[in-house]
């Protein structure tokens, strides 16, 4: 039982190329989210998924695509980087609905993007 | 605006010296408040889960209380190893699960 799994660990771009964060959980969760860190400002909701083909905008959604094809998978698409996207990023998962266990965030170890 | 502040912002205890951290919240419709720990380097670890005004949680040295409008984590006897940044969560009515700022917590041996 791996949990949340976030590839890669670290990664450098220069300003305007594009790149996917990974995400995939084993843990037949419905909820799935991503979060960017930055100093100072906290964990910030980017998008957000309660199930499989269902995605939403969080508070910071500008820059950043998700799609939610697989229950396990929900990837995190930077289309055209800017250094403003410089942050360490997490995703989380939970499972959906009422259920006892819903709310109860796993997250992912996380990645930490630079831009240039 | 959906809303959640956190203070203060940091707090440096010596052992053993007991205190609480704020979380007040301004949100339309709350479905469930959250407290997390992170530690440098880390993704949050999961603490206590409240639902309704009045409930309250503990484990070891930390107690969550709260109100219709704020949260508290207290801290008792606090050991160096409880050194971390704690963070406050709130689910909206739209399934959104969002954080405040954190609270920074250095307990000096």
């Amino acid at each position: 039982n791996a949990g949340v799994t976030q590839t890669p660990k670290f990664q450098v771009l220069k300003t305007g190329q594009s790149m996917t964060l990974q995400c995939a959980q084993d843990m037949n969760h419905e909820y799935m989210s991503w979060y960017r860190q930055d100093p100072g400002m906290g964990l910030r909701l980017i998008h957000y998924s309660v199930g499989a083909g269902i995605t939403d905008q969080g508070e910071v959604p500008n820059g950043y695509n998700v799609s939610r094809s697989t229950t396990e998978d929900f990837p995190l698409r930077l289309l055209s980087a800017a250094p403003s996207q410089t942050s360490v990023y997490f995703c989380a998962s939970t499972y959906g609905g009422s259920s006892t266990g819903a709310n109860v965030l796993t997250f992912g170890a996380g990645s930490r993007l630079t831009v240039l | 605006e959906d809303q959640v502040t956190q203070s203060p912002e940091a707090l440096r205890l010596q052992e053993g010296e007991s205190s609480s951290l704020n979380c007040s919240y301004t949100v339309s419709g709350l479905r469930g408040l959250f407290w997390y720990r992170q530690d440098p380097g880390k993704g949050p670890e999961f603490l206590f889960t409240l639902y309704s005004a009045g409930e309250e949680k503990e484990k070891e040295r930390l107690k969550a209380t709260l109100t219709k409008k704020e949260s508290f984590l207290h801290i008792t006897a606090p050991k160096p190893e409880d050194s971390a940044t704690y963070l406050c969560a709130v689910r909206l009515r739209d399934d959104k699960i969002i954080f405040g700022k954190g609270t920074r917590l250095h307990i000096l041996p």
